[in-house]
């Protein structure tokens, strides 16, 4: 069964230092894969995703993410981070056989930004 | 812009009753979802449901869940004898497209407390 691992579960960085969230899968083949943000007292919002082609993967809100195969990371970036970025983010992997959207989250990553 | 709704935020309940937890996904989608995280832990898959039926359902779904989309508007989670370990957020979600080409619209969850 597939299964994500976050390691960070909490990070702190001062606005406008770069960001980088760890993300690791493990899974036979390429699965798709999916990076989520939640602010507080809202909902699971999608920052971006990887089905296929090109490894390097835009987001909104100026995220993006890696797809590293032999690495098996996705991890996600972002150069400059903004107060209103601090949120828990969760990489989440899908099986491409599945009908249903029944993805698996990882334990998610706390992001506080200082001032 | 459309959202997913649901109520109640949180619901406190004694062990043994019944709780029933409502969702109103985005008004044109047509593949609803339940899942649930229990605190510290990974947001976990329950069930998915298309054309008035369970699609896929995890082991956690057991015969004390069920869901129902009772009108046009409202999906609804019940459980029906509510145990300690049920103390969770419980996210719906929505899509309008089936499987992983279809992005979920998360709403803000539902805290359920079992006392």
């Amino acid at each position: 069964a597939q299964s994500v691992t976050q390691p960070d579960i909490h990070i702190t960085v001062s606005e406008g230092a770069s960001l980088e969230l760890r993300c690791n899968y493990s899974y036979g083949a390429t699965p798709y894969l999916f990076w989520y943000v939640q602010s507080p007292g809202q909902g699971l919002q999608l920052l971006l995703k990887y089905f296929s082609g090109d490894t390097l993967v835009q987001g909104i809100k100026g995220f993006e993410a890696e797809f590293k195969r032999s690495q098996s990371s996705f991890n996600l970036r972002k150069p400059s981070v903004h107060w209103s970025d601090a949120a828990e983010y969760f990489c989440a992997v899908g099986v491409p056989t599945g009908t249903a959207s029944k993805l698996t989250f990882g334990t998610g990553t706390r992001l506080q930004v200082t001032l | 812009e459309p959202e997913v709704t649901q109520t109640p935020s949180h619901q406190v309940t004694q062990m043994g009753q019944e709780v029933i937890l409502r969702c109103v996904p985005i008004s044109n989608h047509l593949y609803f979802y339940w899942y649930r995280q229990i605190l510290g832990q990974k947001v976990e898959f329950l069930v998915s449901f298309y054309n008035n039926e369970i699609s896929e359902k995890s082991e956690i779904f057991d015969d004390q869940f069920s869901v129902e989309r009772p009108d046009g508007s409202n999906f609804t989670l019940k459980i029906r004898s509510t145990k300690l370990e049920d103390s969770a957020m419980y996210f719906c979600a929505s899509s309008g497209r089936r499987g992983y080409s279809g992005e979920l619209f998360f709403g803000e969850g539902s805290r359920l407390t079992v006392l």
